[in-house]
């Protein structure tokens, strides 16, 4: 089975940055995955970590460190716009290695 | 190449009533995954077909949901005698291939059960 914690709510203030933590325990793992879903619309792809070590895409960075079960995603000079639900998500090793999705953290950025 | 549509965005039913959630993958792909999400949590998986085929159903409650993805047409997930807790938003992605390097959703069906 699949066990996936986030906080559940975080706030920031525009400008700064802010690390949205996950951790996992699995009984298999092909990947962790970061989207992010505004209020009433779809999940969007923002990274996707296979690897240990850091992926940097612009303002945002995911990290992985598979032997310790733990993602963060790093969310740089924060702008309004990114007030959103921040979904972590973990790829199985199971027939068709579906995402399995934490329960998402809402983050708030305050001017 | 347009993405996943999924219609309609919003659906009405009554408790007792049937709801039928469609969803067309984008173009080229095969595999369509279905999650639900209630409010204020997370999406969790409901079911993975391909074409003709239920690959994976283990988040689907066994009785009065069923879904299918016939070889043309969209994938329709079946909700049949709606209850008031059946009220979530439905999401559908789709894959090209069977190792899901990135899901693409599509915006969702809003069912709300009155």
């Amino acid at each position: 089975g699949q066990n996936i914690d986030q906080p559940t709510e975080m706030t920031a203030t525009e400008g700064a940055i802010v690390q949205i933590n996950c951790t996992y325990q699995t009984s298999g793992f092909n990947g962790l995955f970061w989207y992010q879903q505004h209020a009433g619309e779809a999940p969007t792809f923002l990274s996707y970590n296979v690897l240990d070590g850091l992926e940097e895409k612009g303002r945002f960075s995911s990290f992985l460190s598979r032997s310790k079960g733990y993602s963060y995603l790093l969310l740089k000079e924060l702008q309004m716009k990114d007030s959103a639900s921040y979904l972590c998500a973990v790829r199985g090793s199971e027939a068709g290695n579906m995402l399995t999705f934490g329960g998402g953290t809402r983050l708030m950025v305050k001017p | 190449n347009a993405g996943v549509m999924q219609n309609p965005r919003h659906l009405v039913r009554r408790r007792g009533q049937e709801a039928r959630l469609r969803c067309s993958p984008m173009k080229g792909h095969s595999h369509v995954y279905w999650y639900r999400q209630l409010p204020e949590e997370g999406l969790k998986f409901m079911v993975y077909l391909q074409k003709e085929n239920i690959i994976d159903e283990s988040g689907m409650p066994k009785e009065r949901f069923s879904a299918e993805f016939p070889k043309e047409g969209p994938s329709i997930l079946r909700i049949q005698q709606v209850v008031r807790g059946d009220s979530a938003a439905y999401f559908c992605a789709s894959s090209p291939l069977d190792i899901l390097t990135e899901a693409f959703f599509g915006q969702g069906t809003r069912l709300t059960v009155v």
